[in-house]
Formats: C-alpha cells, sequence, structure tokens
C-alpha cells in the first residue's frame, strides 16, 4: 500500500523566515514519482515539482527547494524567504505502479501562512 | 485553451437531489479521475476511467457513479445528494503513461454544497 503523510497541518511564518513543510512517503515498489502541489486561497492545483525515485538530486527553484532522502523516505520541501504570497496549501503526492489507473495518492496537506 | 474544464463551479442541492458534473479535457488523455477534497483529508479518489468505456472505483465511491461514454468526458453523478458530499470536487486526466508518470492536468475544481 502506498502512503503519504504531511504531519504537519498548519504552519505559521513571518515574512522572510524560511519554512520547512515535511513529507513521508511509504511504498514497496522501486519505481515512484512524488510531486508536491499548491493551491493557493483562490482553489486550483498548482504544480510545482515531479521526482522520481532513481533521481535522488535535490532542486532549487528561486526561492523553492526540495530535498529527497530515499533513505528516509521524505521528500521535503524548504521555501526560503517566504512571502505573503506563498500563503497556501501545499500537498506531496505519490504515484507508483501499484497505484490504480496511475492515480495521484496526496497527503492531507499542509496549510501555510505567511504573515507580513 | 488546451486542458480540463469543469462544469459547474458551484452549485447548492438539496438533500436528495440529483445531478452530474461534467469534466471535459481537450488533451487526448486515456486517464482521467474524480476527487473530492474535505478540509483536512486532503484530496481523496473517487473513480477514475484508464480509457472510454471503462469505469473503476477509488478510495471512496459510495454515493457517486462515473460515466466514460466519450474519451474527453468524465461524467460524475450524484443520483441522491446527501449532506456529507458537500465538498470541492476535482477532476484530473493523465496521458497514457505505462511506467511514466507525466501529465497530470487538474480542472479549477467544483464546489458543491448539499443542504
Amino acid at each position: 500500500a502506498q502512503k503519504v503523510t504531511q504531519a504537519q497541518t498548519e504552519i505559521s511564518v513571518v515574512e522572510k523566515e524560511d519554512v520547512t513543510l515535511d513529507c513521508v512517503y511509504e511504498t514497496r515498489d522501486t519505481t515512484y514519482y512524488l510531486f508536491w502541489y499548491k493551491q493557493p486561497p483562490s482553489g486550483e492545483l498548482v504544480f510545482l515539482i515531479r521526482r522520481n525515485s532513481f533521481d535522488e538530486q535535490n532542486e532549487i527553484s528561486g526561492r523553492y527547494s526540495w530535498n529527497f532522502q530515499k533513505s528516509t523516505s521524505s521528500f521535503n520541501f524548504t521555501i526560503t524567504a517566504s512571502q505573503v504570497v506563498d500563503s497556501a496549501v501545499y500537498f506531496c503526492a505519490l504515484i507508483t505502479n501499484s497505484n490504480s489507473g496511475y492515480a495521484l495518492n496526496f497527503g492531507k496537506g499542509t496549510s501555510l501562512l505567511v504573515t507580513p | 485553451n488546451a486542458g480540463v474544464t469543469q462544469t459547474p463551479k458551484f452549485r447548492v442541492l438539496k438533500t436528495g437531489q440529483s445531478m452530474t458534473l461534467l469534466c471535459a479535457q481537450d488533451m487526448n488523455h486515456e486517464y482521467m479521475y474524480w476527487y473530492r477534497q474535505d478540509p483536512g483529508m486532503g484530496l481523496r479518489l473517487i473513480h477514475y476511467s484508464v480509457g472510454e468505456g471503462t469505469t473503476a472505483k477509488g478510495e471512496v465511491p459510495d454515493g457517486y457513479n462515473v460515466s466514460r461514454l466519450k474519451k474527453q468526458n468524465f461524467l460524475l453523478g450524484l443520483e441522491s445528494a446527501a449532506p456529507s458530499q458537500t465538498s470541492v470536487y476535482f477532476c484530473a486526466s493523465n496521458i497514457r503513461a505505462d511506467t511514466r508518470f507525466y501529465g497530470y492536468t487538474f480542472g479549477s475544481g467544483t464546489r458543491l454544497t448539499v443542504v
């Protein structure tokens, strides 16, 4: 069975602080993909990143960075110098060959509030 | 514009009423999905389809039916709406992936309230 755990339900930070959103996954498959999505207050889902299980390189995109560690089954997301516009719900998701119809399996999300 | 279109965007139903949510994609994707999003629960898979004429149950299928008569459309039906079906519904599509999982596209969501 596959499972994604986002233990942090809500996080509140002051603007310009760095913040890390945790994601821990479970799967027995050796081939899998991990995703992060952002859901701003407007409600749409915005794709942020996809990472496959064979690529453990960390990724940086502007103020965003992702740390993938297979040894701890974690795919954490860090926002550097947070801004008010980063306020959103962030979802981590997993897919493997065992997923029904290749459907994304989502964590419950972390709500991030960035205050001025 | 290419993508996934959901209609309607908002709807209020009375308990016991029926309705159909429409999801349309113009990317020729094989796979389509319906999710519901509830506070603190993330997105949970209701039903999915791996191609025209096929449907299958997801994690939370009870109270819903689906149809995929045309490749581009995936319909979600509520035969007798209940307050527990108050939620935000997302449709998504995915190319035929085999061992590659690329190209998920989500609709903008339908906010359904059952009173």
